[in-house]
């Protein structure tokens, strides 16, 4: 047990659908990341929240959408999805936004879209 | 290109052998880490190095990080079965701040 938990650990949808995937940290930390995990591909990542406000978006299609209520819940909210988005979604929290080291991770959702 | 090379990719031991594998870099890293990573489960932390030269311990496991704080390595003492597992360093660089980049990880299998 990490302290991060992820919800739903597996999803299949459609390329029609809309879904949302949840993360919720019981650790009292700051700073929450959402991550895509490829086959053979370093981990990459999608976006970054630091006191509940977005501080980093690396370049992530519109199709994929996150909100971050307050610091200890995190979503990504899915629509019109393609099926090169399957992959093992990953969310991480860290104490300190700045150094964003000693990150930990909830389990993730695999994600399959058909 | 990946900002963060391990080698090598795969590595299949016995129980009781040693093995060594190695995260290296061209930029200057601020901090590293190692993970590791079983299947259906997400990265688990397993050491954070801040200091060049700096060795850290972890039971069987030895992490250093290099003088130059270019590189790292992790050394695995007479591996055991649940030793078996995706390693993934991931590090921090100073303009990079707030963001952990990550190697492609080397899945390690020990067998009994």
């Amino acid at each position: 047990e990490t302290g991060v938990t992820q919800t739903p650990r597996h999803l299949v949808m459609g390329m029609t659908n809309k879904k949302s995937l949840k993360c919720e940290q019981h650790l009292g930390h700051n700073a929450m990341y959402w991550y895509k995990q490829s086959a053979k591909k370093p981990l990459e990542l999608m976006f970054v929240y630091n006191f509940k406000e977005q501080t980093e978006n690396n370049s992530v299609p519109s199709r994929f959408s996150p909100e971050c209520p307050n610091s200890s819940h995190l979503f990504l909210h899915l629509h019109t999805l393609q099926p090169e988005d399957s992959a093992l979604y990953l969310c991480a929290s860290s104490q300190d936004p700045l150094l964003a080291r000693s990150q930990y991770f909830g389990a993730g959702t695999r994600l399959s879209v058909l | 290109t990946q900002l963060l090379e391990q080698s090598p990719q795969f590595l299949s031991i016995q129980e009781g052998e040693n093995l060594t594998v190695y995260c290296n870099s061209s930029s200057v890293f601020s901090s590293l880490q190692w993970y590791r990573q079983e299947p259906g489960e997400g990265p688990v932390l397993l050491v954070t190095v801040v200091t060049g030269g700096e060795v850290k311990k972890l039971k069987r496991l030895t992490f250093q990080f290099g003088d130059a704080r270019k590189d790292s390595s992790l050394h695995i003492t007479a591996a055991q079965p649940g030793d078996t597992g995706l390693y993934l360093c991931a590090g921090t660089t100073t303009d990079s701040w707030g963001k952990l980049q990550f190697g492609a990880g080397t899945q390690v299998v020990v067998t009994p």
